[in-house]
């Protein structure tokens, strides 16, 4: 069975630095896909970045960017210029049939 | 375009009760989960299904049932509700196997 880990429950980041959050999963599977999910105090689930397994070239979205490393299992995003409203709960994920979550990391904003 | 829509927003149960979460989305997407959310614990994942007519379970089953009759819904029932089923839960739809889920805005539920 694929797991998810994620082992910072809380992190916290000045406003316009970078913060790296931490993913770990495993599986015995070569071809999946990753994904980092945003949940603001609303509790709507925002995709904020996808990586398919076969590719090397790590994803980005704006100020939004991924190390992934294969071998090593390990998926984790980073935020430049964090931003007051990147507060929020960020979940990873990794798909095969179903998208299967770690349990989270607050991340807190401060000015 | 409404996306995936819930319903109810907010429910509460007593002890025993049974009851229907709805779920629909209108983006004609074939996978469909759905999960509960509990402080500390991230969104696991209870049934999910790969397209009308085929479903399978999740990490945490017990005590819920869905069926998928057509594309479009995939309602989730709780047989008898317990406290430890008082959660928050989420349904999410997929166009494809390497696609994202989008997900619906989630229902509150407490069981008393």
């Amino acid at each position: 069975a694929q797991t998810v880990t994620q082992s910072q429950p809380e992190m916290s980041v000045q406003e316009a630095e970078t913060v790296t959050l931490s993913c770990t999963y495993d599986t015995s599977e070569n071809n999946y896909y990753l994904f980092w999910y945003k949940q603001p105090p609303s509790r709507q689930m925002i995709l904020v970045i996808r990586q398919e397994a076969y590719k090397q070239q790590n994803a980005t979205e704006n100020r939004f960017s991924v190390n992934f490393q294969k071998a090593a299992k390990s998926f984790s995003l980073k935020i430049s210029d964090s931003q007051l409203g990147d507060t929020a709960m960020y979940f990873c994920a990794f798909k095969l049939d179903k998208l299967i979550f770690g349990t989270g990391t607050r991340l807190q904003v401060f000015p | 375009n409404a996306g995936v829509t819930q319903t109810p927003k907010f429910q509460v149960l007593k002890t025993g009760q049974s009851m229907t979460l709805q779920c629909a989305q209108d983006m004609n997407h074939e996978y469909m989960s759905w999960y509960r959310q509990d402080p500390g614990m991230g969104l696991r994942l209870i049934h999910y299904s790969v397209g009308a007519g085929i479903t399978d379970q999740g990490e945490v089953p017990n005590g819920y049932n869905v069926s998928r009759s057509t594309t479009e819904d995939f309602p989730l029932r709780l047989l008898s509700a317990a406290p430890s089923q008082t959660s928050v839960y989420f349904c999410a739809s997929s166009y494809s196997l390497e696609g994202g889920y989008t997900f619906g805005s989630g229902t509150r539920l407490t069981v008393v």
